[in-house]
């Protein structure tokens, strides 16, 4: 186990619905990754929060919105829920180190259904 | 183009065989390399980390070649637990790239 949490495991909504899914980092890491992954395809880079801050974003539309709070943990928020974002959605956490091997360690994942 | 480009597979090998997986990445300043596994319906988990100089853990070998922007996997003597999709990552600027995966298959 990674010690990386996510709520809730799973989650349907309807088009146009807005959805915040949550994170837990493990204990020690100020860094927490967003990724969505598709059916079939590998996980995609939605944004990175690192202390607080928006550190690093894909390409995800403004509707992909985030934040860290103080303790680490990490909410993603969409608007406007579209069919296409029925997916799976990981978050990670990592303690980048100085030498920027940065190793992320995910939690179980989101599944999320937009019917 | 995509920034991290790998085979899809799937690769059926029988036990004991040798496998060696390819990934190529587009962004030539990429900092950082990984392998990680992803069993199905599970989050992905991280195999190993690839260095310069190449680096081994137990049966399985990471390279990368920065000349030529790919990272090689290769597992020796497969175990029907090594059937999973493996994933190829690069990291540009805490930005990380999967590529889309390896299925690999272990037979009897």
């Amino acid at each position: 186990e990674t010690g990386v949490t996510q709520s809730p495991t799973h989650l349907i909504k309807t088009r146009g619905q807005q959805v915040t899914l949550r994170c837990s980092s493990q204990s020690g890491h100020n860094t927490v990754s967003w990724y969505q992954q598709a059916l079939g395809q590998g996980p995609q880079f939605i944004f990175q929060y690192y202390r607080e801050e928006e550190n690093g974003r894909g390409n995800f539309p403004p509707r992909f919105s985030g934040l860290q709070f103080p303790n680490y943990s990490s909410e993603l928020n969409v608007n406007a829920l579209e069919l296409d974002d029925s997916a799976l959605y990981l978050c990670a956490s990592s303690a980048p180190g100085l030498d920027s091997q940065e190793t992320q360690y995910f939690g179980p994942g989101t599944r999320l259904l937009v019917l | 183009r995509k920034e991290v480009e790998q085979d899809p597979g799937p690769f059926n090998v029988p036990e004991g065989a040798t496998v060696a997986f390819n990934c190529t990445y587009s962004n030539s300043a990429s900092q950082s390399f990984f392998w990680y596994r992803q069993d199905c319906r599970k989050e992905p988990k991280l195999l190993m980390s690839v260095y310069s100089s190449g680096n081994e853990d137990g049966r399985f070998t990471a390279q990368l070649n920065r000349a030529s922007q790919y990272i090689s996997l290769l597992i020796r003597d497969s175990k029907l637990s090594d059937s999973a999709t493996y994933l190829c990552v690069v990291n540009n600027f805490n930005k990380f790239y999967f590529g889309s995966g390896t299925k690999l298959n272990v037979k009897p």
